[in-house]
């Protein structure tokens, strides 16, 4: 157990609908990553957050956003969803200013989303 | 841009015997760290071993060791005395200069044979 935590663990939902996944990072740590599992795309780096801010910004679509509250925990939302968004998306975390770019990522169980 | 390579997309191995899992990657930067990730039929995606680049010595965890290799830009993963509950997807990835994104290669099956 990495002591990230994700809900929900699976869901199934229609094109143009809109989902909320969420994350909760272990308890000290600043930084949640979010990233996309795919079986054309891979493994992708979506969004970072750093304490409540935005940090980084990878291959994440207009239609996709991302927030970090005041608690930490981070919500990844999908919008206008389309057949190929179906992914296992993960949110990782680490202590940022523990190490910097090198610190160890933690992932969560991830979310496994099926768009029909 | 930064690049990992994993240009075995299976491998087998018997169970107590050793296997080597080999990984490839780009960039123009002195400062970066690559990362071994293992992702068992759970889809868990769990650290395997970590290696910063500054450091010559090879990084070790338990069966597991790295071959670091930076001048040939390959990182390469070897597990010693292979048990059951390593197969799994073995994923390469990399940080770079200031960014915390991790690169991931395409990964790699690996099964063990009793």
């Amino acid at each position: 157990d990495s002591g990230v935590t994700q809900t929900p663990k699976h869901l199934i939902t229609a094109t143009g609908q809109r989902v909320t996944l969420r994350c909760s990072p272990r308890s000290g740590d600043l930084s949640v990553y979010w990233y996309q599992q795919s079986l054309d795309q891979g493994l992708q780096f979506l969004i970072q957050y750093y304490n409540g801010e935005e940090r980084a910004k990878g291959n994440i679509l207009e239609r996709f956003s991302a927030q970090q509250f005041p608690d930490l925990h981070s919500e990844l939302n999908l919008s206008s969803l389309e057949l190929g968004d179906s992914a296992l998306y993960f949110c990782a975390s680490s202590d940022r200013l523990a190490g910097g770019p090198g610190e160890t990522q933690y992932f969560g169980p991830g979310t496994r989303l099926l768009v029909l | 841009a930064q690049t990992v390579t994993q240009s075995q997309p299976e491998m087998s191995v018997q169970e107590a015997e050793t296997v080597t899992l080999s990984c490839t990657y780009d960039t123009s930067e002195s400062d970066y760290y690559l990362f071994w990730y293992k992702q068992p039929p759970s889809r868990q995606m769990i650290l395997v071993i970590r290696q910063e680049a500054y450091k010559q010595q090879n990084a070790t965890e338990n069966r597991f060791s790295v071959n670091f290799q930076k001048a040939a830009k390959s990182f390469s993963l070897k597990i010693s005395d292979s048990q059951l509950g390593d197969a799994a997807m073995y994923f390469c990835a990399q940080t770079q200069g200031g960014s915390e994104k991790l690169v991931f290669g395409k990964g790699m099956k690996l099964t063990v044979n009793p």
